[in-house]
């Protein structure tokens, strides 16, 4: 069966210092992966998606950027953070196929900036 | 106008009772549909897919209106555990890897 894995499950960070989150799903090959973050009481905002090794999508504009160095590894990163960078960070991943799929979730970041 | 929208809620209802959620979207080109739960704190889950001879999955059961471009998820006899936020997605449009969540309505069941 597949799984997804994220970490860390919860992070405290100051303004400006970088950002790391990693995401692994095993159990399936050449899956769409995507990034998204959840601001306290507020719905799922879409950040990246992948559709294979070194293809990402973007889809807002801000100071964060993610990779997918490997098939089932996507990562989000960013250089300098900011305190509207604070909120739950998700990772997801479908079937190959474009948004037919449903999307299945890894357990999240809580991401705090201080 | 969103591109899914969902109740405000918060819906606070008793044990036993029924509940409906309603969940209305803008592009007419969507393809695929689902109804997400999310506990506080915690990421959503897949609860069902809803197709367009709509499905029922013991309590629950998903309507689909392409017409109207409408989405509903019943509950039936509703359980303290079933106390989560229910989140309309909608995706699917031809070509396209976006995925749109709504925001989501709150449920409160209570004994």
């Amino acid at each position: 069966s597949q799984t997804i894995h994220q970490w860390p499950a919860t992070l405290v960070q100051p303004v400006g210092s970088p950002l790391s989150l990693e995401c692994t799903v095993e159990g399936t090959s050449n899956p769409n992966l995507y990034w998204y973050r959840q601001a306290a009481g507020r719905g799922l905002q879409l950040l990246f998606y992948s559709v294979g090794i070194g293809q990402i999508s973007s889809e807002v504009p801000q100071n964060l950027s993610a990779s997918r160095p490997q098939d089932r590894q996507f990562i989000l990163s960013s250089k300098k953070l900011l305190l509207s960078d604070s909120g739950f960070y998700l990772c997801a991943w479908s079937v190959t196929g474009g948004s037919n799929q449903p999307q299945h979730f890894g357990d999240g970041t809580r991401l705090s900036i201080l | 106008r969103k591109e899914v929208e969902q109740d405000p809620g918060p819906f606070n209802v008793p044990e036993g009772a029924t509940v409906a959620f309603n969940c209305t979207y803008s592009n007419s080109a969507s393809q695929s549909f689902f109804w997400y739960r999310q506990d506080c704190r915690k990421e959503p889950k897949l609860l069902m897919s809803v197709y367009s001879s709509g499905n029922e999955d013991g309590r629950f059961t998903a309507q689909l209106n392409r017409a109207s471009q409408y989405i509903s998820l019943l509950i039936r006899d509703s359980k303290l555990s079933d106390s989560a936020t229910y989140l309309c997605v909608v995706g699917g449009v031809t070509g396209g890897f976006k995925t749109i969540f709504g925001a989501g309505t709150r449920l409160f069941v209570k004994a």
